[in-house]
């Protein structure tokens, strides 16, 4: 597509639930990566991908959270029993090489945990 | 370990004044460098990049940054600033593959 599509935009959920959060890369980008925008936090590195496979998972905050890339393409990241301070802004960002021209940023989901 | 300080975190200034968010990165060998732009309700956009060469950068909208190797540092400018440029600004640094950012700096701009 011509951007990195993320679904969905806006999601609540209650505390102890699964979410389930779609990245579609822009077509080709082999490198995939996620994020997390938390207030005053900045941007916090969650998982990267390249291709199917994730040689950096070293920033998923706990064993609840999970990724995968199916296709070369789109990526799901899952977290289960999810809690209140796993509210934030959820990124997905795509590069056509390792990152060096520049990610293209999705516009990312908005997780609250109630 | 790579970190990125951004040390102003909240800035306020008027139509046509001059910008300069500052940017220190620790890291320990070749780094490319970037400044990102999030306007309100909208998603991070890249403003400029720096990978080598000339380390005076010009990036979109006039904005534009230096790399200073020595103070390790990526200060982001602009000579004039106006009411559109309010957004939240983000520094980062890639060293192998992945960005680490800075934790934002919030302009606001007074028509």
């Amino acid at each position: 597509g011509a951007g990195v599509s993320q679904s969905p935009s806006n999601k609540v959920t209650e505390k102890g639930k699964d979410v389930e959060l779609r990245c579609d890369p822009i077509s080709g980008h082999t490198a995939l990566y996620w994020y997390r925008q938390s207030l005053g936090q900045g941007l916090e590195f969650l998982i990267y991908f390249q291709g199917n496979s994730a040689p950096d998972k070293s920033g998923l905050p706990s064993d609840r959270f999970s990724a995968e890339r199916t296709g070369g393409s789109v990526s799901t990241l899952t977290i289960q029993r999810t809690q209140q301070e796993d509210s934030a802004v959820y990124l997905c960002a795509s590069s056509s090489s390792l990152g060096g021209q520049g990610y293209t940023f999705g516009s990312g989901t908005r997780l609250t945990v109630v | 370990a790579q970190s990125v300080s951004q040390h102003n975190h909240h800035v306020i200034l008027s139509e046509a004044a001059s910008l300069e968010l500052g940017c220190n990165y620790s890291y320990g060998g070749t780094v490319n460098l970037f400044w990102y732009v999030q306007y309100p309700g909208q998603h991070l956009q890249l403003l400029l990049k720096y990978f080598s060469g000339d380390p005076l950068v010009k990036g979109i909208k006039g904005f534009e940054a230096e790399f200073i190797k020595s103070k390790f540092s990526f200060n982001l400018r602009k000579p004039s600033v106006q009411w559109s440029d309010t957004a939240e600004y983000f520094c980062a640094v890639q060293g192998t593959y992945k960005y680490i950012f800075g934790t934002g700096t919030r302009l606001k701009v007074l028509a």
